[in-house]
């Protein structure tokens, strides 16, 4: 089945950029999603790519597709401590319902 | 535009008691998921219905969970009896077609002690 990884943590220094990667095994993955999850609180919802799409940009996030090499990735653009978060990673294959979920990766901003 | 709603926010019950969580979709969205996340096992999927009707249960850990969709704007989480292993946050997530995002509720965090 389609397997989904993204690195546990990512600490950065209010003000920078942040970078965060997933990569994903599944070749006919259509849409990929990007969801964050503040501490007590459900997943929210952040941006998504279709696959037939290289980057997408929302205001502070832009989000980089590889299809060649299933890498898929997150920039947030003058982080924030109200960024400080898990984010998750989640892929489509375009059969069915199910989404596959990363383990997530927990951004801690730093002042 | 209200989100998926679910209740209780927080449940706290002593082994061998019976547990059920309830989950409001969105108004519309014909497919709703149930999810459990903890920190060993991170989020998992239980259960997705479509149109109401159960359409994969393989990620029910157990005879004691079961679900159940009655009408297209509410569904229900059980567990009988619960055990302290199923100590987690349950979260319901609707949506509207098939190639549109999950939407997810608050969750539930239950603790059974």
């Amino acid at each position: 089945g389609e397997d989904v990884e993204q690195s546990l943590f990512l600490s950065v220094r209010e003000g920078d950029s942040s970078v965060i990667n997933c990569t994903y095994t599944d070749s006919s993955s259509t849409y990929l999603y990007w969801y964050k999850q503040e501490p007590g609180a459900g997943l929210q919802l952040l941006t998504y790519i279709f696959s037939n799409m290289d980057m997408k940009q929302d205001q502070r996030l832009t989000v980089l597709l590889n299809k060649k090499d299933k890498h898929l990735s997150l920039r947030i653009a003058d982080t924030q401590t109200g960024d400080s978060a898990i984010y998750f990673c989640a892929s489509w294959g375009g059969g069915g319902n199910k989404l596959t979920f990363g383990t997530g990766t927990q951004l801690k901003v730093e002042l | 535009d209200a989100g998926v709603i679910q209740s209780p926010r927080h449940e706290v019950t002593e082994m061998g008691q019976e547990v059920t969580l309830r989950c409001k979709p969105i108004s519309g969205h014909n497919s709703l998921f149930w999810y459990r996340q903890t920190m060993m096992r991170g989020l998992e999927l239980l259960i997705y219905f479509n149109n109401n009707v159960p359409i994969d249960d393989s990620g029910m850990p157990e005879d004691r969970f079961s679900a159940k969709m009655p009408n297209a704007s509410f569904s229900t989480l059980k567990i009988q009896p619960s055990e302290p292993r199923d100590s987690a946050v349950y979260f319901c997530a609707s949506k509207s077609r098939e190639n549109q995002p999950q939407h997810f509720g608050d969750g539930t965090r239950l603790s059974i002690l």
